[in-house]
């Protein structure tokens, strides 16, 4: 069964510091993404990546990079966390035209 | 661009009553429809794919081209179904780049 790992649950971070969430999978997929969920506007898609060193954009990139130096690990990075940021991530991946499989999530506090 | 409409943010019946959720979405060329479900405190999990063409836990989904929809349906509803139901589309055929609706939250209550 597909692993997708989320490494931390809850975090809380104050505004303006560097936030790094870390996601990885165990099943060699190719694709990885990042998305936020939030209530009463469902899931956003904020950056995805195809292969090691491969990122896009998707479509809530602003205040966001990601980093992909190996295949099984996904980095989402706030270079300045922001109060509008307080979201849900969820991380997942696929390989070629499967589903996706997410991960738990974290639940990112930003006060 | 494609789009995703879930017209009911919250969606209540009573178990043993026939349910369905909409969905309708905008794409000019051969979506591919899913729907994902996720159970209180448990992750996101894919439901079902259009092109399976099967039920699972009762849920049957039908895409409808002329009407741009892929309802999801179960006859009777059960308690275990209350979730959170997201559509979502695939513009390439595959899961790159899934676009979700806004979701709708089903309760089934006793």
């Amino acid at each position: 069964d597909v692993k997708v790992t989320q490494s931390s649950r809850y975090l809380v971070k104050r505004t303006g510091e560097k936030v790094f969430l870390e996601c990885v999978q165990d099943m060699d997929h190719e694709n990885m993404f990042w998305y936020r969920q939030d209530p009463g506007l469902g899931l956003r898609l904020i950056y995805f990546s195809y292969d090691v060193k491969m990122k896009e954009k998707g479509d809530i990139p602003e205040g966001y990079s990601v980093s992909r130096e190996k295949k099984e690990r996904f980095s989402l990075i706030l270079e300045s966390a922001s109060t509008n940021q307080t979201s849900m991530y969820l991380c997942a991946s696929s390989y070629s035209i499967s589903p996706l499989h997410f991960g738990n999530g974290t639940r990112l506090t930003v006060t | 661009a494609q789009r995703v409409t879930q017209p009911e943010k919250l969606l209540s019946v009573f178990k043993g009553a026939p349910v369905e959720l909409k969905c309708n979405y905008s794409y000019s060329g051969s979506p591919e429809l899913f729907w994902y479900v996720q159970y209180s405190r448990q992750r996101l999990q894919l439901l079902l794919r259009h092109i399976s063409r099967e039920s699972i836990k009762g849920f049957t989904a039908d895409l409808n081209k002329g009407e741009t929809s892929f309802h999801l349906k179960k006859p009777f509803a059960q308690e275990e179904d209350s979730a959170m139901y997201y559509c979502a589309l695939s513009a390439q055929g595959g899961s790159e780049k899934l676009v979700f609706g806004k979701g709708t939250k089903l309760t089934v209550n006793p």
